[in-house]
């Protein structure tokens, strides 16, 4: 495709279940980072893959927050036992190598009720 | 301190003036430097990057670098309503260049 994809657009949850987020990213590009942005709130880096290897998951919030790249393209990111603030904007992005430019998605709009 | 700094605005210009969007970073080491446009509910549209000192010019923009100040800003001439956004300014980690660090963004209206 011509950018980067996110589904679903839309996920409503309750609190407690498992939620996961799907990226396709811009064909070609080898980086693929995760962020979220909550409310009014600036975007916060959750972790960062170079094809399917995530060297940096540093700014993943706990351990109930994975994500996994497969084939260099497609990445998951899996929400388990889902908190209220968990509710955010997940947006994904991809460039063609590391350091270069990040397009970003459309991203998923979560809401944990 | 936060790492990348912006005024939330709102930025009010009218039609046709030129809008200045300023970005100050506290990480000396940082190289590279981006402005993203975020309409609201969208996702964030990268619009301009820069990674040496001085001007860089792009249709009605311009993005000036000044790393000795740590001071990086975008210039749109001729606004429009349809720019009327967020801008979010990031720049890259120092200690991890891949990793975008983003200011809180500055809204901009631009009065018809």
């Amino acid at each position: 495709g011509a950018g980067v994809s996110q589904s679903p657009s839309n996920k409503v949850t309750e609190k407690g279940k498992d939620v996961e987020l799907r990226c396709d990213p811009i064909s070609g590009h080898t980086a693929l980072y995760w962020y979220r942005q909550s409310l009014g709130q600036g975007l916060e880096f959750l972790i960062y893959f170079q094809g399917n290897s995530a060297p940096d998951k540093s700014g993943l919030p706990s351990d109930r927050f994975s994500a996994e790249r497969t084939g260099g393209s497609v990445s998951t990111l899996t929400i388990q036992r889902t908190q209220q603030e968990d509710s955010a904007v997940y947006l994904c992005a991809s460039s063609l190598e590391a350091e270069n430019e990040q397009f970003f998605g459309p991203g998923t709009r979560l809401t944990v009720l | 301190q936060k790492e990348v700094e912006q005024n939330s605005g709102p930025l009010s210009v009218p039609e046709g003036a030129i809008a200045s969007l300023n970005c100050t970073y506290s990480d000396r080491g940082s190289q590279s430097f981006f402005w993203y446009r975020q309409y609201s509910g969208k996702s964030p549209e990268l619009i301009m990057f820069i990674y040496s000192n001085g001007d860089k010019e792009d249709g009605r923009f311009t993005a000036q670098l000044n790393k000795a100040s740590q001071y990086v800003s975008l210039l749109i001439r001729d606004s429009q309503p349809s720019d009327s956004a967020t801008y979010l300014c990031a720049v890259n980690s120092m200690d991890s260049s891949y990793k975008l660090i983003f200011g809180s963004g500055t809204r901009l209206l631009v009065r018809p």
